[in-house]
This record gives C-alpha cells, structure tokens and sequence, in this order.
C-alpha cells in the first residue's frame, strides 16, 4: 500500500457542478498538506497548502483536513473548463510546508474533465 | 518573480549518453528541490539542496545520478548513461526556509525537463 491514495480517474462533470477529489494517507506524521494543478506537459502549480486539520478557503477552493481520519479533500465550486486538469495531492512529514527530508510524497493525481 | 525555470524543456538522446538539466529556482529561495515524474504518476522526490549543501538523496537517486548547486544559486542534474527506464519528466522545485514555522513556504515547480531515451 502506497504512502498517499487517491483515485486516478477521470472525473467527468459538468460545468458549473461542485467537485470533490480526495486522498488517503497512512503517515500519521505528516503534517502539512498541499493541492497541486497540473495541466499537461507542465508543471504542478500550487492551488492550497493546509497545516494538520481544519478547513482553508481560496476564492472557489476549499481544502479540507480531517488527521483522525488521514482524510484530505478538495472542492472546487462553480467548476469551469479551465479547471480541467490533473490535480494532485502532496504531503510533507516535516513541520513546514517546505518540505525538507524526503520532500514532498505525492498521490498519483485525479484527472478532472470539466464538460462545457 | 519569473518562477522556477527550466531549460532544456524537451532533451532526446539515445540510451547510454549522458544528459545534464539546469534549474533556476526563484531568487530568493534558498532550498531547491529535484523530482522525477512518469506517465500517470505523481513526482517523485529525488533529492534537495539547502543553499549550496546537498542535505538528501532518495533511493531511487542511482550512482548514475548526481546534482550539484554551487555557490546555492541554479543546480544541474547529470544522469549518466542513460537507459530507457530514465525516460520520465524531472521536474525542479524551490522554496524559502527561515527555520521558523511562522514564515514558512511550500514548494513551488518549473515545468520540468522531459527527457526521452531512444
């Protein structure tokens, strides 16, 4: 069993509709946790970083932690077709959002398709 | 702020050639990060830099890998002869570590090196 799980897709949604995307981790030490954007043939490009539980909100974003669960999630409101992309979510074990030993460990990505 | 750069964006060379990629991180970071990504995978750590110290080094970082950063500016990552399984995307990452919690960064990517072997 990997470090982080999240399931790879494709999602498929409609514009305008909520999305959730998701991982589980088993590592109860990490502590700070990320959401990237990737769209193809570039690199990730960060949306929200979290430290442990709670809840985090960026215009059409939401992040949220739930540690006892090792639960993370993403919502995306008012979804566009520019939002169609990979999305990948990142951890780091060390006590900033830096990362530092180890970097950052990764899920695989969940690739969204937004349909117009 | 021009981001993380790097350069080459697409390097073809044929299996047991050597390669080298360069990474300018933003200016003011002083840790940088080097990933591997492949097809459908999310990256995977490799190794990184505090200012001009090496400080870790994956086990998927082979003896036919090595990154240099002198003087904690850009860094270079050097495979040597290269094999098919080196095909994948090395992406470089960087951020600003005080050492205090208070002021911490995440990590932010350049659009990576996507290196193919014949």
């Amino acid at each position: 069993q990997k470090e982080v799980e999240q399931d790879p897709g494709p999602l498929s949604v409609p514009e305008g509709a909520i999305v959730s995307l998701n991982c589980t981790y088993s590592n109860s030490a990490f502590q700070y946790f990320m959401w990237y954007r990737q769209y193809s043939r570039k690199g990730p490009e960060l949306l929200m970083y979290t430290y442990s539980s709670g809840n985090k909100e960026d215009g059409r974003f939401t992040a949220q932690v739930d540690k006892s669960s090792k639960y993370i999630s993403l919502f995306i409101r008012d979804s566009q077709p520019s939002d169609s992309a990979t999305y990948l979510c990142a951890m780091s074990e060390e006590d900033y959002a830096g990362g530092g030993a180890d970097g950052l460990t990764f899920g695989k990505g969940t690739h969204l398709i937004i349909q117009p | 702020d021009t981001g993380v750069s790097q350069d080459p964006r697409h390097k073809i060379t044929k299996r047991g050639q050597n390669v080298t990629f360069r990474c300018d991180p933003i200016s003011e970071h002083n840790r940088l990060y080097w990933y591997r990504q492949t097809l459908g995978q999310g990256p995977e750590f490799l190794t990184y830099f505090q200012n001009e110290a090496q400080l870790e080094k994956s086990r998927l970082l082979s003896d036919r890998f090595s990154a240099e950063r002198p003087k904690g500016s850009f860094s270079t990552l050097e495979i040597q002869r290269t094999e098919q399984g080196d095909s994948a995307m090395y992406l470089c990452a960087s951020s600003y570590w005080t050492g205090s919690r208070s002021s911490n960064q995440p990590q932010h990517f350049g659009d990576g090196t996507r290196l193919s072997i014949l």
